[in-house]
């Protein structure tokens, strides 16, 4: 079975600075990859994924991420960080073949001071 | 289009007491998740429909959580009786991926139980 790591639990950084949240997973096959957004008080929502093709994915927001095989690593990075990316970030992961059962890796909330 | 619809959005039970919770997912979407987000933690997998048939329930507590989605489209998940450990936030998500692939998932809005 799949199983994803976030290595950072709480994120605290100024505006303007650059951002990198860790990611890794464990499984022995191909794999799609997922980060979500949870903005306080809302619902979970989808930042970007990562089918096949290019490794370096760029998602909503200004958010981008790459997938490294050999690292079975899927950081998010952001160059510059607003007071409003305040949120709590999962990466998931699923096996591309079969049916689709996601696993979340269990967050990391980001705080951006102004 | 209209997104992951759930109800309630809060509910407040005494252990030992039975809740249900409701999900109408995006029209179209064949496969529907239940998810349980226990406060500092990533959404669990509770279980997973394709279509009105379920494909996943290894995670789901059946001596006390029960779900069904009968006509394939809007779900319902019972807890009987729930415990304070149930307390949680319960995501219902839709995705129109089916087979080998996944589009990723759209999530409702969620529904906050709290056990006391």
């Amino acid at each position: 079975a799949q199983s994803v790591s976030q290595h950072n639990h709480h994120v605290i950084l100024s505006e303007a600075a650059s951002l990198e949240l860790g990611c890794n997973y464990s499984y022995g096959g191909t794999v799609n990859l997922f980060w979500y957004v949870q903005y306080p008080g809302q619902h979970l929502q989808l930042l970007l994924k990562y089918f096949s093709g290019d490794p370096l994915v760029k998602g909503i927001k200004g958010f981008e991420a790459e997938f490294i095989k050999s690292k079975f690593s899927f950081n998010l990075r952001k160059p510059s960080v607003q007071w409003s990316d305040t949120a709590e970030y999962f990466c998931a992961v699923t096996p591309s073949g079969g049916y689709q059962k996601v696993t979340f890796g269990t967050g990391t909330k980001l705080q951006v001071i102004p | 289009e209209a997104g992951v619809a759930q109800s309630p959005r809060y509910k407040i039970i005494e252990k030992r007491q039975s809740v249900a919770f409701w999900c109408n997912p995006i029209s179209g979407h064949a496969t529907l998740y239940w998810y349980q987000q226990i406060l500092g933690q990533g959404p669990k997998l509770l279980i997973q429909f394709q279509n009105n048939g379920v494909v996943d329930d290894s995670q789901l507590p059946k001596d006390r959580f029960s779900a069904e989605r009968l006509k394939g489209v809007d779900s319902t998940l019972k807890i009987q009786p729930a415990k304070l450990e149930d307390s949680a936030v319960y995501l219902c998500a839709s995705s129109e991926g089916t087979g080998r692939k996944v589009y990723g998932y759209t999530f409702g809005s969620g529904t906050r139980l709290t056990v006391v």
